[in-house]
């Protein structure tokens, strides 16, 4: 069974500081990772995705893969109130069609 | 707006009524997924389309559940008799590729309530 599994939270950062985000999976077979973030009762809008081993940054986001621990995460720098939302993990496999999501976790950003 | 879009942003129903359910994706993605999520969770895979064939189509979905892309274009989520547990939001995504960067686009969401 394919399983992505994140810390629903909440997680509260002061304004400024550095969140971070974790992600398991359980399918070593798991090709792309991507991070989206949900305001209430908005849909998932997309921050950035990862394939390679490794760091890849956009802005204040770095999204960090490591293959062989089966882990993902995404750092948000200087961290600001409208940061403020749920963030969903989501991996795709190469066999299937299919994206598996984690419950996501809920980042509150104090001013 | 070239996002993608849904129709209609809130359905309220009476349990065992038939709801439909309209996606347009961004126009060149020739890819669109139908999810649903319910409160606290993410969102759960239903359906995949590519181009006019649904490829994949979750063991979680039930007889009642049925969509259609006839042209490649648009699609459709229809709901049969639909129960209480029917209630989430219905999420379409679209994307362009496959593989390594297969991102998908959300849209607004449809919020079904079964009363």
């Amino acid at each position: 069974q394919k399983e992505v599994e994140q810390n629903s939270g909440p997680l509260s950062v002061p304004e400024g500081a550095i969140a971070s985000l974790n992600c398991t999976y359980s399918d070593r077979g798991s090709q792309s990772f991507f991070w989206y973030r949900q305001y209430s009762g908005k849909s998932p809008e997309l921050i950035m995705f990862i394939y390679s081993n490794g760091d890849k940054e956009d802005g204040r986001f770095t999204a960090q893969l490591n293959k062989a621990s089966q882990y993902v995460s995404l750092l948000i720098r200087d961290s600001q109130p409208s940061d403020s939302a749920t963030y969903l993990c989501a991996v795709n496999y190469p066999t299937g069609n299919q994206f598996y999501f984690g419950t996501g976790t809920s980042l509150t950003v104090i001013p | 707006d070239t996002g993608v879009s849904q129709d209609p942003r809130h359905k309220i129903t009476k349990r065992g009524q038939n709801v439909t359910f309209r996606c347009d994706p961004i126009s060149e993605h020739n890819r669109l997924y139908w999810y649903r999520q319910t409160l606290g969770q993410g969102p759960e895979f239903l359906t995949y389309f590519q181009n006019e064939a649904q490829l994949e189509k979750s063991r979680l979905l039930s007889d009642r559940f049925s969509a259609e892309r006839p042209k490649g274009s648009f699609s459709t989520l229809e709901i049969q008799r639909t129960e209480q547990g029917d209630s989430a939001m219905y999420l379409c995504a679209s994307s362009s590729r496959q593989g390594a960067g297969n991102e998908q686009f959300f849209g607004p969401g449809t919020r079904l309530t079964v009363l």
